[in-house]
């Protein structure tokens, strides 16, 4: 098992350009969650899926979208970036609720 | 959004010293997390806790869930220096959103 795996590590991106953040599991989980973290602080929920077609706002969802066609796939997208979304991205996944996230190693995203 | 108050906010112990930090909230939560981050990496879940007063142990971790609901510590005995990371704890009300604390960094001077 790979586990959770997000594709890019890292990624410069000019304010307005826009990019999609790819997170993959191959545990079968139902539930999968974008999180973003800042410089010395903990993470924050952006959005999160309890299933295949099923997506739901977090803590902080303005400037992004989700899509969930699949068990496996959670991208998370960014329309117009903006110097303030940048951070270090992680992505999990659960198996279910109240239960413990398993995380990716996150995306590193900068915009100038 | 949720506030979890996490501290200390960092800590610089000699090895072989025990470390405690703690989690606490304004709001009762129904499950506690605690995390170990290390540079360059997601998060690492180390204690679920499930109920109020349960307390467990994971090898030199002790994680305690408070009996309010609104707060949690972790203990860590004779530090090594590979416990060396950030420390988060996280905490989930009904629902399916988990909030994370800031977050306390432990450096281990061997």
């Amino acid at each position: 098992n790979a586990g959770v795996t997000q594709t890019p590590k890292f990624r410069i991106l000019k304010i307005g350009q826009s990019m999609t953040l790819q997170c993959t599991q191959d545990m079968n989980h139902n539930y999968m969650y974008w999180y973003r973290q800042d410089p010395g602080m903990g993470l924050k929920l952006i959005y999160y899926s309890v299933g295949a077609g099923i997506t739901d706002k977090g803590e902080v969802p303005n400037g992004y979208n989700v899509s969930r066609s699949t068990t496996e796939d959670f991208p998370l997208r960014l329309e117009l970036a903006a110097p303030s979304q940048t951070s270090v991205y992680f992505c999990a996944s659960s198996p279910g609720n109240y239960n413990e996230q398993f995380f990716g190693p996150g995306t590193r995203l900068t915009v100038l | 959004g949720q506030q979890l108050n996490q501290s200390p906010q960092s800590m610089f112990i000699q090895e072989g010293e025990d470390v405690s930090m703690n989690c606490t909230s304004s709001s009762i939560f129904n499950t506690w997390l605690w995390y170990k981050q290390e540079p360059g990496e997601g998060p690492v879940l180390l204690i679920a806790l499930y109920k109020a007063g349960e307390l467990t142990s994971n090898g030199r971790l002790t994680a305690q869930f408070g009996i309010t609901r609104k707060d949690s510590f972790l203990n860590i005995s004779a530090s090594i220096p590979s416990d060396v990371g950030i420390y988060f704890c996280a905490g989930q009300l009904t629902g399916n959103q988990f909030y994370f604390g800031t977050g306390t960094s432990l450096t281990v001077i061997p």
